[in-house]
């Protein structure tokens, strides 16, 4: 079957950085992706990584290893605005489907 | 430009009806995706369209169907509607078959009573 798991709250203090893992288990693999969702609005995309490695992008990063079905979205600096809900999505062997994880409730404390 | 754009915002029905959510993707792009939010769920893929053709499907019943006009712009429609459809329907485009990059709509709020 197809799986993505990730942690469903994590807390952390402003300015620090915090680290918030994905692991799944899909049929195939094209790519996959992080989006940030506050409260009551839509998701934006925040990256995409289809090749192992780590993908920089201002105070976000993103972690692939597609061996260990792992990823992780790092944020730096943290900010009270960064406090949102974080989805890792993946891309399995029809590109067409994107499959969702449950996202990570992300709070900060000043 | 202008981006992802949902109608209406909110929507109330009562079990057993009709409805119907628009779509206008982001210029330029031709596919067009729908999930489904529930409260306190992660988003659920509904349907994908792209070029006008219904090119995959996840797994909710046949009274979710919708279609894509010539101008790429996408309606869903769900029948018999169900308490368990109150839910937040969002929107997705992408520019390709690729879905690299889906930009979001605001989505609509749809209650069943």
């Amino acid at each position: 079957g197809q799986n993505i798991d990730q942690p469903t709250e994590m807390t952390a203090t402003e300015g620090a950085i915090v680290q918030i893992n994905c692991t799944y288990q899909t049929s195939g693999f094209n790519g996959l992706f992080w989006y940030q969702q506050h409260a009551g609005e839509a998701p934006t995309f925040l990256s995409y990584n289809v090749l192992d490695g780590l993908e920089e992008k201002g105070r976000f990063s993103s972690f692939l290893s597609r061996s260990k079905g792992y990823s992780y979205l790092l944020l730096k600096e943290l900010q009270m605005k960064d406090s949102a809900s974080y989805l890792c999505a993946v891309s399995g062997s029809s590109a067409s489907k994107i499959i969702f994880g449950s996202g990570t409730r992300l709070s900060i404390r000043p | 430009e202008a981006g992802v754009t949902q109608s209406p915002t909110h929507l109330i029905k009562t079990r057993g009806q009709q409805a119907t959510l628009r779509c206008s993707p982001i210029s330029g792009h031709t596919s067009v995706y729908w999930y489904q939010q529930a409260l306190g769920l992660g988003l659920q893929f509904l349907l994908w369209y792209d070029e006008g053709e219904e090119r995959n499907r996840g797994n909710f019943p046949p009274r979710f169907s919708g279609r894509q006009f010539p101008n790429y712009s996408s309606e869903l429609n769900v029948n018999a509607l169900e308490l368990e459809d109150s839910a937040l329907y969002l929107c997705a485009s992408s520019l390709d078959v690729q879905p690299r990059e889906q930009y979001f709509g605001p989505g609509t709020r749809l209650t069943v009573t």
